[in-house]
C-alpha cells in the first residue's frame, strides 16, 4: 500500500525559505522509472505541478518557479524534501507531494496536504 | 495560464449523465494519450479516477469513464450521486519532465 505524508511549518514569512518533507511507504525510490513530485493548490483554485525527482536523482521544476525550488531525496529514509526560497503571500497554499509510476503518466497516489500559510 | 481549458462548472440531476471536456491548448494532450482525471472533494487530497485517458484504477465506480479525441479528453459521469460532487481536474504530461493540470470543473449534482 503505498502512502505519502507532507510535513513542515503551516505558517512562514514573506522572504522566507520554505522547507517541506515528503516521506513515503510501499514504494522505493530506487526503483526505475518511479518518482515523487510536489503540486500545490491555492484555496480555492486550480493545481499546479512545481517538482519532480526521479529514481536516478533526475529533478524537474516548473518553469515558472524553477529558480526559487530545490528537490531532493533521501532513499534510505524514504523521504522527498522540497524548498521553496523568498516566500510571497501569493505562496499560500496547500502543497501535496505525489507518486509517479512511470514518466509521461500523471501522479497516482497523493498524501493528505498540507497547508502553508504566508503572512508577517 | 493553464494549457489545459475545462469547464468551470457542470451541474446534472440525480441519475443523469455529465461529461467534463478537457482541451488542450497546445500539444499537451494531442501528443500523449497519458491524461488522467481527478476527483477533489473540500479539504481533501485529488483522487484518481481516470488514467490512460480511459483506464480507471482499482476501486473505481465504472460510473466514470473517460475518452479522448484529437486535442481533447473527456470525463464521463453516468447516474450521478450526490457524492459526485466535486471539483475535477484533468492532467497530461507535457514533455521535457513537466506536467499540467486544467484549471478544474466544479460539478455540482442538483
Amino acid at each position: 500500500q503505498i502512502t505519502l505524508k507532507e510535513s513542515g511549518p503551516t505558517l512562514v514569512k514573506p522572504t522566507q525559505t520554505l522547507t517541506l518533507t515528503c516521506t513515503f511507504s510501499g514504494f522505493s525510490l530506487s526503483t526505475s522509472g518511479v518518482g515523487v513530485g510536489w503540486i500545490r493548490q491555492p484555496p480555492g483554485k486550480a493545481l499546479e505541478w512545481l517538482a519532480l525527482i526521479y529514481w536516478d536523482d533526475d529533478k524537474r521544476y516548473s518553469p515558472s518557479l524553477k529558480s526559487r525550488l530545490t528537490i531532493t531525496k533521501d532513499t534510505s529514509k524514504n523521504q522527498v524534501v522540497l524548498t521553496l526560497t523568498n516566500m510571497d503571500p501569493v505562496d499560500t497554499a496547500s502543497y501535496y507531494c505525489a507518486h509517479l509510476r512511470n514518466p509521461e503518466y500523471c501522479f497516482d497516489y497523493w498524501g493528505q496536504g498540507t497547508l502553508v500559510t504566508v503572512s508577517s | 495560464q493553464s494549457a489545459l481549458t475545462q469547464p468551470a462548472s457542470v451541474s446534472g440531476s440525480s441519475g443523469q449523465s455529465i461529461t467534463i471536456s478537457c482541451t488542450a491548448t497546445s500539444s499537451d494532450v494531442g501528443t500523449y494519450n497519458l491524461v488522467s482525471w481527478y476527483q477533489q472533494h473540500p479539504g481533501k487530497a485529488p483522487k484518481l479516477m481516470i488514467y490512460e485517458a480511459s483506464k480507471r484504477p482499482s476501486g473505481v465506480s465504472n460510473r466514470f469513464s473517460g475518452s479522448k479525441s484529437g486535442n481533447t479528453a473527456s470525463l464521463t459521469i453516468s447516474g450521478l450521486q450526490a457524492e459526485d460532487e466535486a471539483d475535477y481536474y484533468c492532467c497530461s504530461y507535457a514533455g521535457s519532465s513537466t506536467w499540467v493540470f486544467g484549471g478544474g470543473t466544479k460539478l455540482t449534482v442538483l
